[in-house]
């Protein structure tokens, strides 16, 4: 089976950083994903990690360490929109996505 | 259209009844997933299909069913609902197993 672990809510102001981990579990391991999605609205995808390593995309980063089963989304300069659930998800031995039960983050003026 | 269209955005249906949940897309990709979405859980896979005329189950399965005519058109089907099929309903589609999935805006359903 899969397990993957992040924190329930963070809360951060805006114009600092936050940084959101992940803790996967799983049966074979084929790249992790984080995506985005406001409440109400569908998720759309921010990163992509199948190597160890930081990849940086504008204010978005995201790291992964293959062997400890780890990965954060760091958020900077935070704004407003920024605000919303931040989803974990990991692409198995099987080639198909489990997600873990999603961050909120609310950043707060 | 562009992207992924769901139909409808939302439901009420009495239990027992048969559903079906609409998803197109017009990216020719040709993989495409069903998901539910409840609170705590996360996004969970009820069936996915990597190509057209394939189908194939994810985590949770039990009481749906899909076909996959066509590359465009993936329909979820719940035969008789029941209650604990509430939830919100996302379609995704990707060009192939190893990339991004898009997701559709949802079909939220509430089954009394």
């Amino acid at each position: 089976g899969q397990n993957i672990d992040q924190p329930t809510e963070m809360t951060a102001t805006e114009g600092a950083i936050v940084q959101i981990n992940c803790t996967y579990q799983t049966s074979g391991f084929n790249g992790l994903f984080w995506y985005q999605q406001h409440a109400g609205e569908a998720p759309t995808f921010l990163s992509y990690n199948v190597l160890d390593g930081l990849e940086e995309k504008g204010r978005f980063s995201s790291f992964l360490s293959r062997s400890k089963g780890y990965s954060y989304l760091l958020l900077k300069e935070l704004q407003m929109k920024d605000s919303a659930s931040y989803l974990c998800a990991v692409r198995g031995g099987d080639y198909k996505l489990s997600f873990g039960a999603g961050t909120t983050v609310t950043v707060r003026a | 259209i562009a992207g992924i269209t769901q139909a409808p955005t939302s439901q009420i249906l009495a239990a027992g009844r048969r559903m079906t949940l609409r998803c197109t897309q017009d990216m020719r990709h040709n993989a495409m997933y069903w998901y539910r979405q409840d609170l705590g859980l996360g996004l969970r896979l009820i069936h996915y299909s990597n190509t057209a005329g394939t189908t194939g189950k994810g985590e949770v399965p039990d009481g749906y069913s899909v076909s996959r005519a066509n590359t465009d058109d993936f329909p979820l089907t719940l035969a008789s609902a029941v209650p604990s099929q509430t939830s919100v309903y996302f379609c995704a589609s990707s060009d192939g197993e190893v990339d991004e999935q898009f997701f559709g805006p949802g079909t939220r359903l509430t089954v009394l």
